[in-house]
């Protein structure tokens, strides 16, 4: 069975910086491109990065380009986003997800359950 | 990177059919097949209904279907139930090889 688990999400000040983690199983995550996505409150999905298998080719979001660094380490079947100068508009749920190739982007075939991040004085 | 647009809430009766769409540009739904949809009940994480377009997973009822004509792409659910009840996205490949997603549309069964 395929699990993403998040975690990081806390609350942080407005140019404040924090890191989000990802733990996968129940498939090859080496094989697989993987994505963060987020939904702010009462709102629609946003797509944010994406990270090919091997960590090569990562793309962004306008709204989180040069604030934010997607990268993954394949040794502990772990995706991250390193996320920097936040602005209370990157308060969201973000997750975690997985693509069904290993380059590029398709589609998402699962979601782990969300870390809330929120950006706050 | 602007988002596909989709009808804030659509509404049906138990029974009833209800057509979501999903309207992109010749830079996303347009040119690629990879057009998804995501159900998403409160407090839950989304889950994948349609992919490439019209494809079901497996375990996702034959009720849910899928369709696209030129830059809009449409998601149907025959047979309305209590449980469809629930918050619909629709993604799509883009020519920028990122992803992108619909505002989601509320959808309520009467």
């Amino acid at each position: 069975e395929v699990q993403l688990v998040e975690s990081g999400g806390v609350v942080v000040q407005p140019g404040g910086s924090l890191r989000l983690s990802c733990a996968a199983s129940g498939f090859t995550f080496d094989d697989y491109a993987m994505h963060w996505v987020r939904q702010a409150p009462g709102k629609g999905l946003e797509w944010v990065s994406l990270i090919s298998w091997d960590g090569d080719s990562t793309y962004y979001a306008d709204s989180v380009k040069g604030r934010f660094t997607i990268s993954r380490d394949n040794s502990k079947n772990s995706l991250y986003l390193q996320m920097n100068s936040l602005r209370i508009e990157d308060t969201a749920l973000y997750y975690c997800a997985k693509d069904i190739v290993g380059v590029g982007a398709t589609f998402v075939d699962y979601w782990g359950q969300g870390t809330l991040v929120t950006v706050s004085s | 990177q602007s988002a596909l647009t989709q009808p804030a809430s659509v509404s049906g009766s138990p029974g009833q059919s209800i057509t979501i769409p999903c309207t992109g540009t010749s830079s996303d739904i347009g040119f690629y097949n990879y057009v998804s949809w995501y159900q998403q009940h409160p407090g839950k994480a989304p889950k994948l209904m349609i992919y490439e377009v019209s494809n079901r997973p497996s375990g996702v009822s034959n009720r849910f279907s899928g369709s696209k004509s030129g830059n809009t792409a449409s998601l149907t659910i025959s047979g309305l139930q209590a449980e469809d009840e629930a918050d619909y996205s629709c993604s799509s490949y883009t020519s920028s090889s990122t992803l992108v997603f619909g505002g989601g549309t509320k959808l309520t069964v009467l």
